[in-house]
């Protein structure tokens, strides 16, 4: 199994809808969550940190699931702008290991 | 206030030429990060420092790969007798601490080796 685990897409959603997306982890020692955003020919950027009680910002949630191990990120009420690759990022901190996922490619249609 | 910096943006370079790459992180950030990315796929990790000691350098591919942080700030990524595989974004992080938080990215320098 791979370290984290990402559905690589294409997700194809209309404009409005709502999406969302997991990301598994096979370390069970991993501690900090991520969720970034990269643009085409960009570098990543960091879109919101993943808590064990879940967040939420604007439109955006953020949750983790321990036991089954995996992180989601839900989209509301989606934007042309939100066509990105959204990474997950796991740190496993007593390491200070962090991994990446691949990848999920949104495009939101018009 | 000033994100992280890399340079050269942009390297074209022969098989077989030393390349350095250089990057400069968010002041008062002592975790820096070093990641290479192909198309489609994520950033690799290749190096992480923790002030100027390299914490984990166990993603750099071989020992052609080499990475300094002297003086706790600046990075430079060196890669000896480039092969055309070295291809890639070269992407630098930086962190306040080892992660905690969210890293910081630098636009990277797309190196392409001919």
């Amino acid at each position: 199994r791979k370290e984290v685990e990402q559905d690589p897409g294409p997700f194809n959603v209309p404009e409005g809808a709502t999406v969302a997306f997991n990301c598994t982890y096979s370390n069970s020692a991993s501690q900090s969550f991520f969720w970034y955003r990269q643009d085409c020919r960009k570098e990543p950027k960091l879109l919101m940190s993943v808590y064990s009680s879940g967040n939420e910002d604007g439109r955006f949630t953020a949750q983790l699931n321990r036991a089954s191990q995996y992180i989601s990120l839900l989209i509301r009420d989606s934007k042309l702008s939100d066509s990105a690759t959204y990474l997950c990022v796991v740190n496993t901190n007593r390491d200070d290991k962090i991994i990446f996922g691949k990848g999920t490619r949104l495009h939101i249609l018009p | 206030g000033a994100g992280v910096s890399q340079t050269p943006s942009n390297k074209v370079t022969e098989k077989g030429k030393y390349v350095e790459l250089r990057c400069d992180p968010i002041s008062g950030h002592t975790a820096l990060y070093w990641y290479r990315q192909s198309l489609g796929q994520g950033p690799e990790f290749l190096i992480y420092f923790q002030g100027t000691g390299a914490a984990d350098d166990s993603g750099l591919p071989n020992d052609r790969f080499f990475a300094v942080r002297p003086e706790g700030s600046v990075s430079t990524l060196k890669i000896q007798r480039t092969e055309r595989g070295d291809s890639a974004v070269y992407l630098c992080a930086s962190s306040q601490q080892s992660g905690i938080g969210g890293q910081f990215f630098g636009p990277g320098t797309r190196l392409t080796v001919l």
